[in-house]
């Protein structure tokens, strides 16, 4: 079955800093992907969508300029957290959708990235 | 807007019980519900996907049912088992949006099956 990959699984930074995660489709193309974030025993909840070539698409509350998603490739969508404080520290799940889009088409799940600031 | 319920929030039983995870939705105008499965510190493992089309979906001993005009979803587990222990989300796609592939997701149940 297709592959979505997340690195890093767990990273720990300091307040203040910024770090990276990226999401891969390890064996096809994908056009659209989204990102979700979890709180302790809390469900997941939509960032944003991730487009190929341009703008994320940001849902509601969630600050474009904190959390920087850029999807240069096919293959490659990576999330920045930008000055990051102890309240960003959270699960942060990727989800690919095959190029074909529409809703014929599963959706595949990385295996998440654990971030926490101190 | 699209809200996904499920109740209980936690739940605990011996071992070898039935048990019944529910999910309520508020639009029935879904694509698809799926459960997925996910272990403490873990990514999500998919269960089981009900296309709205259908009315249940079975592998080995789960089972999930959809009544999409009533909103709603159940679970069913048959002869838990200790490694059943994880929480369980279910989610749903959205029809009639441009975002064909945005999920929505409950809030999950977390199971606890004692040995």
């Amino acid at each position: 079955g297709a592959v979505v990959s997340q690195h890093p699984s767990r990273v720990i930074c300091k307040s203040g800093t910024s770090v990276k995660i990226e999401c891969r489709s390890l064996d096809f193309q994908a056009t659209t992907m989204f990102w979700y974030r979890q709180f302790p025993k809390q469900s997941l909840m939509l960032m944003a969508t991730s487009n190929e070539g341009s703008k994320a698409t940001y849902e509601q509350g969630v600050e474009k300029d904190k959390f920087l998603i850029n999807h240069a490739s096919l293959t490659l969508s990576t999330l920045t957290v930008t000055s990051a404080h102890p309240e960003d520290s959270s699960f942060y799940i990727c989800s690919a959708q095959k190029t074909t889009g529409g809703y014929g088409n599963t959706i595949y799940f990385g295996e998440g990235s654990w971030l926490t600031v101190v | 807007k699209q809200e996904v319920t499920q109740i209980p929030a936690a739940l605990s039983v011996p071992e070898g019980e039935n048990l019944v995870l529910n999910c309520s939705f508020t639009d029935s105008a879904i694509y698809n519900l799926q459960w997925f499965r996910q272990d403490p510190g873990k990514g999500l493992t998919s269960l089981l996907l009900i296309q709205s089309s259908q009315r249940e979906q079975t592998s080995g001993r789960l089972n999930a049912s959809l009544d999409k005009s009533s909103g709603r979803s159940t679970l069913y587990i048959a002869a838990s088992q200790p490694g059943d222990s994880a929480t369980y989300l279910c989610a749903v796609r959205q029809l009639g949006s441009s975002n064909t592939g945005k999920l929505i997701f409950g809030q999950g149940t977390t199971l606890q099956v004692k040995p």
